[in-house]
């Protein structure tokens, strides 16, 4: 079973907008929570994570919002470019686990020109 | 530095057919980890290991095995594949800086 829901499974964006992913996760102790980008053919890499003790972090155009009380997070894309089509991931680390995570089931961004 | 590289990159099995997935790492990490992608799954865990010497069921291991070799290398086998093991497989290493460096995947076709 899942226990990281991700939403929406797709999203498309005009250039400049912005791209909005959520993540929600369920009644598991999670301590890290990166996500990460894909291009087609490709593995993932990461592109920002945060702890839970922070609520929100931004790197450069990317930024996460974390709701610890609604076991929410979110990948916020400001001026989004073509570039930045790709799939994202949301993960989560399970707490004590030797680095077992586990991944949403993604979202596939595609920005039109 | 190569980082994280996997061989075959593209494989056709027939039902009931043995392989070997081959992973190693140049970073030194001691963790590594194997993945299948499917779509609309995400990446789920097969199996991971925690240091050289030791591995650990994850998520999804039915069907697959693992031997930690070394610290560099970590092998996924299918000792008879199925069509329902058909998917992208991904393995990755991480430190204890908690970031997973992801391979460039194996595409593993199973009729």
């Amino acid at each position: 079973q899942q226990q990281v829901k991700q939403s929406p499974q797709s999203l498309i964006v005009q250039k400049g907008g912005i791209s909005i992913i959520n993540c929600a996760y369920e009644n598991t102790a999670f301590d890290y929570f990166p996500w990460y980008q894909q291009f087609p053919g490709k593995g993932p890499a990461l592109l920002i994570a945060i702890r839970p003790d922070v609520s929100e972090k931004k790197e450069g155009r990317f930024t996460i919002s974390f709701n610890k009380s609604a076991k929410q997070f979110s990948l916020h894309i400001m001026d989004s470019q073509p570039g930045d089509s790709a799939t994202y991931f949301c993960a989560a680390r399970i707490t004590d686990s030797w680095g077992k995570f586990q991944f949403g089931a993604g979202t596939q961004v595609v920005v039109t020109p | 530095n190569a980082g994280v590289t996997q061989t075959p990159k593209f494989q056709v099995l027939k039902t009931g057919q043995s392989m070997t997935l081959q992973c190693a790492q140049d970073m030194n990490h001691n963790s590594m980890y194997w993945y299948r992608q499917d779509p609309g799954m995400g990446l789920r865990l097969i199996y991971y290991s925690a240091s050289e010497g030791t591995t650990d069921k994850g998520e999804v291991p039915n069907g697959y095995n693992v031997s930690r070799l070394n610290k560099r290398e970590f092998s996924l086998r299918l000792e008879s594949a199925a069509p329902s093991q058909t998917s992208v497989y991904f393995c990755a290493s991480s430190d204890l800086s908690e970031t997973q460096y992801f391979g460039p995947g194996t595409r593993l076709l199973v009729l």
